[in-house]
């Protein structure tokens, strides 16, 4: 079955990066892409960005822009998504997804995430 | 951007009942509109691709309509287990922005 999972919750001082780990199975990690989502304690969910597993392409987030890196492996099926410079208001529960994506009017689409990871809680705190 | 807005923003119901929760884009999306569903402490689970298209074991009494600005996600029957937040994702155009959710309790 399809699963993703990713790395345990962190606690960062304002300023330094975190970086988490999103270890996918069950399925030809290139063949989908991987979104990543945050939430804000009681708050809604937020697109960060998306990249293509098959060709390395991302498409960020205006909010997270020059701040947010999303890499993947191949070699072991593991996307990961750093984020620089962080700030109190970095503090969410960060989500990786797998992504159904098309290429249309000369771009990729990401389009809808059928499988989760369970969230890695990022706390920024002084 | 395209801004999604979803109403109401909570509503409460009984089992049994029919409920209907509304996104609205604020230009034409066509038909590229998720519904998920999040419970407490859960990662979001996808009910509804392409408006209307429902995801494999999801239960029929879930079901989405509607195309370019206007839609819906309907929940006939409503039982325990629905007691949950709703989201709408539209997927036409960067970014593809949620709705601010709906939150339905039993």
């Amino acid at each position: 079955q399809v699963q993703l999972v990713q790395s345990g919750a962190e606690v960062k001082k304002p300023g330094a990066s975190v970086k988490v780990s999103c270890k996918t199975s069950g399925y030809t990690f290139t063949d989908h892409g991987i979104n990543w989502v945050r939430q804000a304690p009681g708050q809604g969910l937020e697109w960060m960005g998306w990249i293509s597993t098959s060709n390395g392409h991302t498409d960020y987030a205006q909010r997270v822009q020059g701040r947010v890196t999303m890499t993947t492996d191949t070699s072991t099926n593991t996307a990961y998504m750093e984020l620089r410079s962080l700030r109190s208001d970095d503090t969410a529960v960060y989500y990786c997804a797998r992504v159904y994506y098309d290429y249309i009017w000369g771009s990729y689409r990401p389009r809808y995430s059928d499988s989760w990871g369970q969230g890695t809680l990022v706390t920024v705190s002084s | 951007d395209i801004q999604m807005t979803q109403s109401p923003s909570s509503l409460s119901a009984s089992v049994g009942d029919s409920v209907t929760i509304t996104c609205r884009a604020s230009q034409t999306i066509r038909n590229y509109l998720n519904w998920y569903q999040q419970k407490a402490g859960k990662a979001p689970k996808l009910l509804i691709s392409a408006a209307s298209s429902l995801q494999s074991g999801v239960p029929s009494r879930f079901s989405g309509s509607g195309s370019g600005t206007d839609f819906t996600l309907t929940i006939s029957s409503l039982q325990p287990e629905d007691f949950a937040t709703y989201y709408c994702q539209q997927s036409f155009s960067y970014p593809p922005e949620f709705g601010g959710g709906t939150k339905v309790d039993i």
